[in-house]
């Protein structure tokens, strides 16, 4: 089966303007959590969706927000980016129920800032 | 607050030596505590999870509660083994949203 797929791999913004990246889990897979890796601060959570609503947030500001849609594929929002968003974005499925702790990884997408 | 410690940024050790990565971990609750891998130019994938008990690819992980860490170990290191190894935790609610360590990268020289 396909495994979690991320687009586009690699991305040049500009300070100030917004990027969007999508997500598409693995079919069946209705929990999508997005993470951004930087060489300073390592993996860090951002937010998970389970069918089509945000279930949990990490400590990020508001200009990271995203969504789900009903066929689970999610898409993150970054607006008004800065330098220090320059990182790379990974995106985790699971079927995301209770007992369930299959977390499979996409490849991620590389944001560059300049 | 949620914090998981791996002391170990790099970990060089010879093929057949015994290996153990180390992480430690701060949470209040009851979490679950989970080891990934990321293989050269692979994606980040589960190596092992404690609820399972299991052994992969020869690795193993006990949970102590009293000492509040979860190493990584393995008897005879293969040079396969050569990756870089996050330790995590899941708070044990139904979300998915880990707390990762700052990775150790395991070299296994010839």
């Amino acid at each position: 089966k396909a495994g979690v797929t991320q687009t586009p791999r690699y991305l040049i913004k500009t300070r100030g303007q917004q990027v969007t990246l999508s997500c598409s889990p693995i079919s069946g897979h209705r929990s999508v959590s997005w993470y951004q890796q930087t060489p300073g601060q390592g993996l860090q959570f951002l937010f998970e969706y389970f069918s089509e609503t945000q279930r949990n947030k990490g400590n990020f500001p508001g200009r990271f927000s995203g969504r789900q849609f009903s066929n689970s594929r999610s898409e993150m929002n970054v607006s008004t980016l800065e330098l220090g968003d320059s990182a790379l974005y990974l995106c985790a499925s699971s079927l995301g129920g209770g007992e369930d702790y299959g977390y499979t990884f996409g490849s991620g997408t590389r944001l560059t800032v300049v | 607050a949620q914090r998981v410690t791996q002391p170990e940024k790099l970990l060089s050790v010879f093929k057949g030596a015994p290996v153990e990565l180390k992480c430690n971990y701060s949470y209040s609750g009851s979490p679950e505590l989970f080891w990934y891998v990321q293989y050269s130019r692979q994606r980040l994938q589960l190596l092992l999870r404690h609820i399972s008990r299991e052994s992969i690819k020869g690795f193993t992980a006990d949970l102590n509660k009293g000492e509040t860490s979860f190493h990584l170990k393995k008897p005879f290191a293969q040079e396969e083994d050569s990756a870089m190894y996050y330790c995590a935790l899941s708070p044990g609610n139904y979300g998915q949203n880990f707390v990762f360590g700052p990775g150790t990268r395991l070299s296994v020289l010839p």
